[in-house]
């Protein structure tokens, strides 16, 4: 199935402070899908991405997804204590299936 | 609206003691995926069904490991015998009909210890 490279693994920030995940395929992507795991939770979807170039705003999270359709990245604005979980990236395949990153776990520090 | 349900959420027990999984997909979906998570492994798919039919197992570990979905309101993964490397914890998914990927909606997961 499709593989896909989720960097970084860990990111610490403070509140406030902005953070960015990044999702990146060898091969061309059909859609991209976003989810967030809260520590101890289940993956909820947020968005899904399929046109080129798009870019989804949900309150303080932009959503973008490459020209080329290769890159997807989620980007949070200004932090809270709420957006801690590990976000996750996940890519179709031939089929239904997903494969999903290997995720970024967030903390932010009050 | 009931989201999909799994039971039960937590499952600790022995080695070579046989478990059983059970999930309930949202009413009206048609594809339903197994999920393990470790920290090693990350979120892996290990079976998914579409229309109650199995479509791809070829993330099922072990021959110790089968799923079924008997109807469209139903699915066991089920483990037998059980190791200490089976623990982890197990999502089920569903997701409605429709062309391409549609979002997937997952449980709350089953957290399984095998001593």
């Amino acid at each position: 199935g499709q593989q896909v490279m989720q960097i970084p693994q860990y990111q610490h920030v403070q509140e406030g402070e902005d953070f960015t995940t990044y999702c990146n395929s060898s091969t061309t992507l059909s859609n991209i899908q976003w989810y967030k795991q809260r520590p101890g939770g289940h993956p909820v979807f947020l968005i899904q991405l399929v046109k080129s170039g798009e870019v989804k705003k949900q309150k303080r999270l932009t959503f973008q997804f490459g020209e080329a359709k290769k890159n997807s990245s989620l980007h949070i604005t200004a932090t809270q204590t709420t957006d801690v979980g590990t976000y996750f990236c996940a890519v179709g395949g031939s089929a239904r299936q997903l494969t999903f990153g290997s995720g970024t776990q967030l903390t932010v520090l009050p | 609206d009931a989201g999909v349900i799994q039971s039960p959420r937590h499952e600790v027990t022995e080695m070579g003691q046989e478990v059983t999984l059970r999930c309930k997909p949202i009413s009206g979906h048609n594809s339903l995926f197994w999920y393990r998570q470790t920290m090693m492994r990350g979120l892996e798919l290990l079976i998914y069904f579409n229309n109650n039919v199995p479509i791809d197992d070829s993330g099922m570990p072990e021959d110790r490991f089968s799923a079924k979905m008997p109807n469209a309101s139903f699915s066991t993964l089920k483990i037998q015998p059980s190791e200490p490397r089976d623990s982890a914890v197990y999502f089920c998914a569903s997701s409605p009909q429709g062309s391409g990927n549609q979002p997937q909606h997952f449980g709350d997961g089953t957290r399984l210890s095998i001593l």
